[in-house]
């Protein structure tokens, strides 16, 4: 069984360009959920793909959006990145199952993003 | 709005001392989920506990013990005779009943132990 990966590791942008992190869920889970880590602060949820489709955002703006392919791996991207979205962002994926269970989710390593 | 609330930034202790360390929550929801979690310095998030609100019992794994206390709205983790792996940030999380991917974290507590 394989666990959540993300990639890359390591990014750097400057203000205004785009960036597409990717994360590969665990085997068997349907859901994706994107955290924003600032430094020194606790994960910040920023959205979640169940059924390729957005179930829940948090308090981020449009040009943070995603995608979740048929594999139920998913995609972050960010447009028009400020100095504020250097983070470390982290994927998590879970089972989810129709009707309101509740599972764990378990974390990928994240992909930490310098914009300068 | 559900919050969490680690109100120690930093603990530092020596190798063999317990350590608590505390988490206060809200949320107006009758059903949830509270987590924590580790984080060594290689940045993977680490699942510890899960605790349902309706479970109000204590949990000790090894060195790690949890007690939830609805009536005061924490949830508390203790290590006993902590070891220098056990240095890393942990995070108190609280998530509604049916979604565990939507959850609100705390800001961390950092521990330190020392040899």
């Amino acid at each position: 069984e394989t666990g959540v990966t993300q990639s890359p590791t390591h990014l750097i942008k400057t203000r205004g360009q785009q960036v597409t992190l990717r994360c590969s869920s665990q085997s068997g889970h349907n859901t994706v959920s994107w955290y924003q880590q600032a430094l020194g602060q606790g994960p910040q949820f920023i959205f979640q793909y169940y059924r390729e489709e957005e179930n829940g955002r948090g308090n981020f703006p449009p040009r943070f959006s995603g995608l979740q392919f048929p594999n139920y791996s998913s995609e972050l991207n960010v447009n028009a990145l400020e100095l504020d979205d250097s983070a470390l962002y982290l994927c998590a994926s879970s089972l989810e199952i129709a009707g309101g269970s509740h599972n764990e989710q378990f974390f990928g390593p994240g992909t930490r993003l310098t914009v300068l | 709005a559900q919050k969490v609330t680690q109100a120690q930034t930093e603990i530092s202790v020596v190798e063999k001392e317990d350590v608590t360390l505390d988490c206060v929550y809200e949320t107006r929801d009758t059903t949830y989920y509270l987590f924590w979690y580790k984080q060594p310095p290689s940045g993977e998030l680490v699942f510890l506990i899960r605790r349902n609100s309706f479970d109000e019992q204590n949990e000790i794994s090894g060195r790690y013990s949890w007690n939830f206390q609805k009536s005061t709205s924490s949830f508390n983790f203790t290590i006993t005779a902590s070891q220098v792996v056990d240095s890393a940030v942990y995070f108190c999380a609280l998530s509604e009943r049916t979604n565990a991917g939507k959850s609100t974290f705390g800001d961390g507590t950092t521990l330190t132990v020392k040899p």
